[in-house]
C-alpha cells in the first residue's frame, strides 16, 4: 500500500500568511489521484482539492494544490480566521485509499 | 441536497459486533460507492472499506479482512458497516462518505456526521 508521509506536523500562522503543506508518497501516485481534505473539531472532513490540483465544488480559490508523482503540496495563498485546522492528503490511485497523518495549520 | 445520515453512538462489549448505518439522501443512491473511514480520537483518517450500491460489490482493507461486513438496503438507501470481535481499539469514531465518481477511483465528496462506538466491559 502508498504511504504518505505529511509535513510539517504542526504549521504555527497568522491570519494572512502563506501556508504550505507537503505530502509525500512512498510510490508513484498513478494518474495524480491525490486529494486534499480540512477537518476542523467536531466535524467530518471536507473535500477541497482532488486530482491534485481540482478544486472541489465552492472551495474558495486561495486554497490550490499541486504536485506529481509522490510529491505533494496544498498552498492557502492567504489564511482566513476558518483555515485553521487539520488538513489530510489521500491518495486514489490504488487500493487501499491511504491518507496521511495530518498537518494542523494554528494561529500563532 | 446530498446528505449521509448516520446512526447515533454505540456502546458495545469486547468481543460483540456493532452495525452502524448510512442514510444517504438527495441523489441516486445506486449510482456511488460509499467508503468507510474510521478515525482515532486526535488521530489520522483510516480506510476500511466500500460498497458498491448498485450490486452489493466490496472491497475491504487487508486489516479489517474477516471482521468487517458491509451491505446495502436500496429500498431505504442506507448502507451498512458490521464490526465484529470488537476490541478496546475499535472505541473510535467511524465514518460514511461518498466516492465522487463511479467511472474510476476517485476521492469522498460527502461524508456522514460520525457514528461514535465505545469498546468497554
Amino acid at each position: 500500500e502508498i504511504v504518505l508521509t505529511q509535513s510539517p506536523g504542526t504549521l504555527s500562522l497568522s491570519p494572512g500568511e502563506r501556508a504550505t503543506l507537503s505530502c509525500r508518497a512512498s510510490q508513484s501516485v498513478s494518474s495524480s489521484y491525490l486529494a486534499w481534505y480540512q477537518q476542523k473539531p467536531g466535524q467530518a472532513p471536507r473535500l477541497l482539492i482532488y486530482d491534485a490540483s481540482s478544486r472541489a465544488t465552492g472551495i474558495p480559490d486561495r486554497f490550490s494544490g499541486s504536485g506529481s508523482g509522490t510529491d505533494f503540496s496544498l498552498t492557502i495563498s492567504r489564511l482566513e480566521p476558518e483555515d485553521f485546522a487539520v488538513y489530510h492528503c489521500q491518495q486514489y490511485g490504488s487500493s487501499p485509499w491511504t491518507f496521511g497523518q495530518g498537518t494542523k495549520v494554528e494561529i500563532k | 441536497q446530498v446528505q449521509l445520515v448516520q446512526s447515533g453512538a454505540e456502546v458495545k462489549k469486547p468481543g460483540a459486533s456493532v452495525k452502524v448505518s448510512c442514510k444517504a439522501s438527495g441523489y441516486t443512491f445506486t449510482g456511488y460507492y460509499i467508503h468507510w473511514v474510521r478515525q482515532a480520537p486526535g488521530q489520522g483518517l483510516e480506510w476500511m472499506g466500500r460498497i458498491n450500491p448498485n450490486n452489493g460489490g466490496t472491497n475491504y482493507a487487508q486489516k479489517f479482512q474477516g471482521r468487517v461486513t458491509m451491505t446495502r438496503d436500496t429500498s431505504i438507501s442506507t448502507a451498512f458497516m458490521e464490526l465484529s470481535r470488537l476490541r478496546s481499539d475499535d472505541t473510535v469514531l467511524y465514518y460514511c462518505a461518498r466516492e465522487r465518481r463511479s467511472s474510476h477511483l476517485d476521492a469522498f465528496d460527502y461524508w456522514g456526521q460520525g457514528t461514535l462506538v465505545t469498546v468497554s466491559s
